[in-house]
């Protein structure tokens, strides 16, 4: 049983580029979750998908978008890249409503 | 202030020391999870609590609803406990999780 997957590991990208990373949910989860972490500081949360809907963001611009397909898996794609989008963004998948997270082992986006 | 505060925010200790890490939290919650995160980034779900209890293994996590407050204890600890140890809360009526700033804990053989 294959856990939570992301692609790709390390990206490199350069300001004003446009990014997207993916993630494949645990088998039999349906719901994804996007948070980015900053070297030091615990995750912020991004937005969470379910039913392929955007179901709750958190304080992140619409720079920041998103999409679930209907095998349950997500995109996350950030426009117009800053130096400060620089992170490790990471994707947990769960079942809606039970809460318990099973994280990915994240992308490390270096914007230069 | 943050919505979760975790402490202390690192921690040093020898081989076999007994470790606890405390969280305290706001808001109100409908679950609270510990994750572990090693360097390199991949984060471990090591439990997730409502009330009470629970253990598994070495490690002990006990949450107390009405104080808010959270403990993840580590017994006979061992080099390889060495991570960030992160407590996140998932607000009631919400899916979103909030996240503390983690506990580097180091145990040195």
């Amino acid at each position: 049983d294959a856990g939570v997957t992301q692609s790709p590991t390390h990206l490199i990208k350069t300001r004003g580029q446009q990014v997207t990373l993916r993630c494949s949910p645990k088998s039999g989860h349906d719901t994804v979750s996007w948070y980015q972490q900053a070297l030091g500081q615990g995750p912020q949360f991004i937005f969470q998908y379910y039913e392929e809907e955007e179901r709750q963001r958190g304080n992140f611009p619409d720079r920041f978008s998103g999409h679930q397909f209907p095998n349950y898996s997500s995109e996350l794609n950030v426009n117009a890249l800053l130096l400060g989008d620089s992170a490790l963004y990471l994707c947990a998948s769960s079942l809606m409503q039970r809460g318990a997270r099973f994280f990915g082992p994240g992308t490390r986006l270096t914007v230069l | 202030k943050n919505e979760v505060e975790q402490s202390p925010q690192n921690l040093t200790a020898q081989e076999g020391e007994f470790i606890t890490i405390n969280c305290s939290y706001s808001v109100g919650i409908s679950a609270l999870h510990w994750l572990q995160q090693h360097p390199g980034g991949g984060i471990v779900s090591l439990f997730m609590l409502s009330s009470g209890k629970k253990k598994h293994g070495r490690l002990i996590a006990t949450i107390n609803i009405q104080e808010k407050h959270s403990s993840l204890h580590i017994t006979a600890s061992h080099p390889r406990d060495s991570a960030v140890y992160i407590c996140a809360v998932r607000q009631g009526g919400s899916e979103k999780l909030v996240f503390g700033k983690g506990t580097k804990l180091t145990v040195n053989p």
